[in-house]
């Protein structure tokens, strides 16, 4: 079945330090890929999206981009700041149509801790 | 334009009592997703729910677990006789068919 797999945590950055998460993925197909967000005590905001091998998600100054030829997905910012302290989780759907989508498997998540 | 929208945000239930648990989709979404977060895990699918079918129930637990989505009204996420490795946080996303999900706050479910 689909997989997903993120970098160990936690991660304790300090401010405008670069930020790699790594994030491979088993799949088959071609799925659509995510990072989610997850600040203390809410639920999960979507922080971008690729839908296609090559395509680059980006937001927030957060990017990552579709790989397939390395089945990954990896979360890059340049310069983090302490209110990007939260829990990111990387996902896939698999591109079967309509009625897959929503229907994610997740990472395990990770922890980042950025201090000023 | 309303989000994801679950209540209640905290429930307290005692062992074997019932809990119910209630998302409102986006407007304009006919697809509901219910996942669960154990603590110190990430989400896990449970059932995916049109309005009165159940598409994919592949990850609700066999026993005491049901959800549905009535043809009017909230999607309702049902647990019978709960137990305490029944606690976390409850997670309904809706989507209108396209490649991404909105989530709602949760439903942190405490069973004492």
């Amino acid at each position: 079945g689909d997989s997903v797999t993120q970098m160990e945590g936690p991660v304790t950055l300090s401010e405008e330090a670069f930020l790699t998460i790594n994030c491979t993925y088993t799949a088959t197909g071609y799925p659509s890929l995510f990072w989610y967000v997850q600040y203390p005590g809410e639920g999960l905001q979507l922080l971008l999206k690729a839908t296609k091998a090559d395509d680059k998600g980006s937001n927030k100054g957060f990017e990552a981009t579709y790989r397939k030829e390395t089945t990954s997905f990896h979360l890059e910012k340049g310069s983090v700041q302490v209110s990007d302290s939260a829990v990111y989780f990387c996902a896939l759907t698999p591109n079967a149509g309509g009625t897959s989508y929503g229907k994610l498997t997740f990472g395990q998540g990770t922890i980042l801790t950025v201090h000023p | 334009n309303a989000g994801v929208m679950q209540n209640p945000r905290h429930l307290v239930r005692r062992r074997g009592q019932e809990a119910r648990l209630r998302c409102s989709p986006m407007k304009g979404h006919s697809h509901v997703y219910w996942y669960r977060q154990l603590p110190e895990e990430g989400l896990k699918f449970m059932v995916y729910l049109q309005k009165e079918n159940i598409i994919d129930e592949s990850g609700m637990p066999k026993e005491r677990f049901s959800a549905e989505f009535p043809k009017e009204g909230p999607s309702i996420l049902r647990i019978q006789q709960v137990v305490r490795g029944d606690s976390a946080a409850y997670f309904c996303a809706s989507s209108g068919g396209t490649p991404e999900a909105f989530f709602g706050q949760g439903t942190r479910l405490t069973v004492v």
